[in-house]
């Protein structure tokens, strides 16, 4: 299967500032088949991006996604306080689907 | 407004079985696949199983292949988890997700209910 890893583990930054996070996988990711979701505390994950690059509805401009191939970028161009959670990967390009371990967005 | 709502959590001893149930609505159900996904805290999330649009094609991942049985009616616009033979590994947050087609494989989940606890221990 294809394990994915994400970096950093947490990410400790101020609103308003510009947020990278890594995706990396094992093998290459079929049809670029990579979506990202947003997970706040006692919700359910939020699909944010899907296939590497197109933003979910009703999803701000302000979340972007890039990549091919084994790697793979979410990043928030300007952090406001209700984007501070956790974000996973998850690829669909090959059986099963598998998720990163998730890189935490914290207010530093 | 598209809603999953999942319910059957509980508590069970290791050997035990349960079912899940998972209640959509707000789309036209028999549109798309569906899928369970878990979370722990140790191993993240997990895909679970999947079904497609009619229930004609079903996947499971390796660690509940030959124990779990996933399910849909369409009468009912819900979906099912059969749990048995259960193990303290299968401890979670169990969802209940829509994938963004007709089938279960090659999709993203669009759509999460808010989970139901399973807890496996003696």
């Amino acid at each position: 299967e294809v394990v994915l890893t994400q970096s950093p583990g947490t990410l400790s930054l101020s609103p308003g500032e510009r947020a990278t996070l890594s995706c990396r996988a094992s093998q290459s990711v079929a049809n670029s088949y990579l979506a990202w979701y947003q997970q706040k505390p006692g919700q359910a994950p939020r699909l944010l991006i899907f296939d590497a690059s197109i933003r979910a509805t009703g999803i701000p401009d302000r979340f972007s996604g890039s990549g091919s191939g084994t790697d793979f970028t979410l990043t928030i161009s300007r952090l406001e306080s209700e984007d501070f959670a956790v974000y996973y990967c998850q690829q669909y390009g090959s059986s099963p689907r598998t998720f990163g371990q998730g890189t935490k967005v914290e207010i530093k | 407004e598209v809603q999953l709502v999942e319910s059957g959590g509980g508590v069970v001893r290791p050997g035990g079985s349960l079912r899940l149930s998972c209640a959509a609505s707000g789309f036209t159900f028999d549109d798309y696949g569906m899928s369970w996904v878990r979370q722990t805290p140790g191993k993240g999330l997990e895909w679970v199983s999947g079904i497609n649009w009619n229930g004609g094609s079903r996947g499971y991942a390796d660690s509940v292949k030959g124990r779990f049985i996933i399910s849909r009616d369409s009468a009912k616009n819900s979906l099912y988890l059969q749990m048995n033979s259960l193990r303290v590994e299968d401890t979670a947050l169990y969802y209940c997700t829509r994938d963004g087609g007709g089938g279960y494989s090659y999709v993203k989940s669009d759509y999460w209910g808010q989970g139901t606890l399973v807890t496996v221990s003696s």
